[in-house]
């Protein structure tokens, strides 16, 4: 059976500095996908990220960067510098391949900046 | 484009009452999903159609029904109301070139259900 889990429940720092959101997943299948959701206060969901199980390059865009590590069933996103604006709650997902109708969430990470 | 629409935004009910809420979106989507999200227990999956006249059930399935008779639609009938469908309920959709590939999903703004 799939599974995500985010063992981290809330997260608190302080803004610029660095966080990391960590995210393991279980699945018997050599393919598949993994996501990465921002739930902002406001409440709708908003994509970030998705990488395919062959692709284990560390991606950065911005401030955001994300380490997929096969080996140790992990993909972890890493905020730089961080801004108030990021206080939200953060998903990981994973997905079957070619199958787009079933994601497997994380429990998230709520994630609080203080000025 | 709208993108994925759900309504209503909020809706309470008693115990028993039997309501749908809908979800439509407008991007010639072929997956659609509904999730619920529960304090601590992320998003879990009720029903998905992979295309009109197909669907198949999720994690958590029971007390809820699904038909898509359009590629727009994918409504989701709660039967008979209990306390423990108080919940946020997401629809979402989402493309895919058949089995060559899992896109992300586009999510709707959400209903707050609450079952008295």
């Amino acid at each position: 059976a799939q599974k995500v889990t985010q063992a981290q429940t809330e997260i608190s720092v302080v803004e610029k500095e660095d966080v990391t959101l960590d995210c393991v997943y279980e699945t018997r299948d050599t393919t598949y996908y993994l996501f990465w959701y921002k739930q902002p206060p406001s409440g709708e969901l908003v994509f970030l990220i998705r990488r395919n199980s062959f692709d284990e390059q560390n991606e950065i865009s911005g401030r955001y960067s994300w380490n997929f590590q096969k080996s140790t069933s992990s993909f972890n996103f890493t905020i730089t510098a961080s801004q108030v604006v990021d206080s939200a709650v953060y998903f990981c997902a994973l997905s079957e391949w070619g199958n787009t109708g079933k994601l497997i969430f994380g429990q998230g990470t709520t994630l609080q900046v203080k000025p | 484009n709208a993108g994925v629409t759900q309504t209503p935004k909020f809706q309470v009910l008693k115990t028993g009452q039997s309501m749908t809420l809908q979800c439509a979106q407008d991007m010639n989507h072929e997956y659609m999903s509904w999730y619920r999200q529960d304090p601590g227990m992320g998003l879990r999956l009720i029903h998905y159609s992979v295309g009109a006249g197909i669907t198949d059930q999720g994690e958590v399935p029971n007390g809820y029904n699904v038909s898509r008779s359009t590629t727009e639609d994918f409504p989701l009938r709660l039967l008979s109301a209990a306390p423990s469908q108080t919940s946020v309920y997401f629809c979402a959709s989402s493309y895919s070139i058949t089995g060559a590939a899992t896109y992300e999903q586009y999510f709707g703004p959400g209903t707050r259900l609450t079952v008295t």
